[in-house]
């Protein structure tokens, strides 16, 4: 397996347009996260899905944002109606348990123009 | 709500020298975890060591250990003989109670200089 990926690495998408990213987590892992990081700050949580289950979402995560996990395995982070604001690092991360290690991608950084 | 602080935004160490970040944490749950992850400029973020916050003992991982203060809510990273590879934002982390999300502080920018 080679880790958390996620595609792309980097979308430039112009204000009110909408944008969607995939995240392909380590394929035994149940658990998977969405985080948004800014510059030089610590990543938010966004929304936690245990298998297909969106079982946590964050008040970050606007009803602009809407994530899914189709039969547990890959999932899709998408923005609608994209502003300045949404400009950010968009980091997914999976793990195979409570407290253990989360594995994180590269990340999709997001422009908005 | 849980909080994790990071009250160095920036640090420096020489090569072959020691240095410890800092990070306090606010939580009401008495079985918990805390991490650190290390974020080398424009790659991913890697787990650097794992604390259970059930266990006594300090964790270590090679050149880096953490002195975890339950009572003080304070778990900090000793990196010795430091690298310079060891040159990363680090983040200090601690998982929610339902273990649905980690909530990280806002990072210390560690630079090595030869």
């Amino acid at each position: 397996d080679t880790g958390v990926s996620q595609d792309p690495r980097h979308k430039i998408t112009k204000r009110g347009q909408n944008v969607t990213f995939r995240c392909d987590p380590i394929s035994e892992h149940n658990r998977l996260y969405w985080y948004r990081q800014t510059l030089g700050q610590g990543p938010e949580f966004l929304t936690y899905f245990q298998n297909e289950a969106q079982l946590e979402k964050s008040r970050l995560l606007s009803d602009r944002f809407s994530a899914e996990r189709p039969k547990g395995s890959f999932s899709t982070l998408e923005i609608q109606r994209t502003e300045q604001g949404d400009s950010a690092m968009y980091l997914c991360a999976s793990s195979l348990n409570r407290g253990a290690e989360a594995f994180f991608g590269q990340g999709t950084r997001l422009t908005v123009v | 709500a849980q909080t994790v602080t990071q009250s160095q935004p920036e640090m420096s160490v020489q090569e072959a020298e020691t240095v410890t970040l800092s990070c306090t944490y606010d939580t009401s749950e008495s079985d918990y975890y805390l991490f650190w992850y290390k974020q080398p400029p424009s790659r991913q973020m890697i787990l650097v060591i794992r604390q259970e916050a059930y266990k006594q003992q300090n964790a270590t991982e090679n050149r880096f250990s953490v002195n975890f203060q339950k009572a003080a809510k304070s778990f900090s990273l000793k990196i010795s003989d430091s690298q310079l590879g060891d040159a990363a934002m680090y983040f200090c982390a601690s998982e929610n109670q339902a273990g649905t999300a980690l909530i990280f502080g806002k990072g210390t920018t560690l630079s090595v200089s030869s």
